[in-house]
């Protein structure tokens, strides 16, 4: 079975400029998560989805950050304008809607430089 | 609130040394706890997990046992491996905020031949 697939691996961009990232889930696995993971630090939440519905985006930050589930399968997540503070690692992470202990299955994660 | 704290690294071990890797939690409710590694270059796995009071989660030779008189959920292998070298994340996801999961800093896991 498939894991969770994201793209691209690796972007470098200049400050200002828009990057986009993908993230396809686990087949059958509702619930999409993307995190960003600064270094050193454990993952922290951006946005989670129950199929297309975005059910919490409390720490997205709305003004540059945008993301779509589109037919509740993949997602893209959207930075516009990129500012040097967002160079970080982007996990999507899916999981299936079993009530408590859910288990996250992350993808390798896409790393963003902004320059 | 809820949050995730766990002992700082780097750890560099020698190999078949025992390993404790301390995570203690703040949550309101009854959390399920989660140990995740990351291996260099990859994603986030599961490593093991629990979801009640007392619980021992198992995985590859780890274990942690769940213990709310603690609010503790510590990593433990009694002999590490080389290809044990990874980074350890604790997790909780907490049910009073529609499971959303909370992650600790991680700690990187050095083993030497």
């Amino acid at each position: 079975e498939a894991g969770v697939v994201q793209s691209p691996r690796y972007k470098i961009i200049e400050k200002k400029q828009p990057v986009a990232f993908w993230c396809n889930p686990i087949s059958g696995h509702n619930t999409l998560y993307w995190y960003r993971q600064n270094l050193g630090q454990g993952p922290e939440l951006l946005i989670r989805y129950e199929n297309e519905e975005a059910v919490d985006d409390s720490q997205l930050p709305k003004d540059r950050f945008s993301a779509e589930r589109l037919k509740g399968v993949d997602s893209t997540l959207k930075i516009q304008p990129a500012e040097l503070g967002d160079s970080a690692v982007y996990l999507c992470a899916s999981s299936s809607s079993t009530p408590g202990g859910e288990t996250q299955y992350f993808g390798p994660g896409t790393r963003l430089l902004v320059l | 609130g809820n949050s995730v704290t766990q002992m700082e690294g780097p750890v560099t071990l020698s190999e078949e040394a025992f390993l404790t890797i301390n995570c203690t939690y703040t949550a309101t409710g009854y959390p399920s706890l989660f140990w995740y590694v990351q291996y260099p270059g990859e994603g986030l796995q599961l490593l093991l997990k629990a979801t009640k009071a007392d619980d021992k989660g198992s995985n590859k030779g780890f274990e942690a046992t769940y213990r709310k008189e603690t609010t503790s959920f510590h990593l433990e292998k009694g002999s590490v491996q080389v290809s044990d070298s990874a980074v350890y994340f604790c997790a909780l996801e907490a049910r009073n905020t529609g499971n959303q999961f909370y992650f600790g800093t991680g700690t990187s896991l050095t083993v030497i031949p």
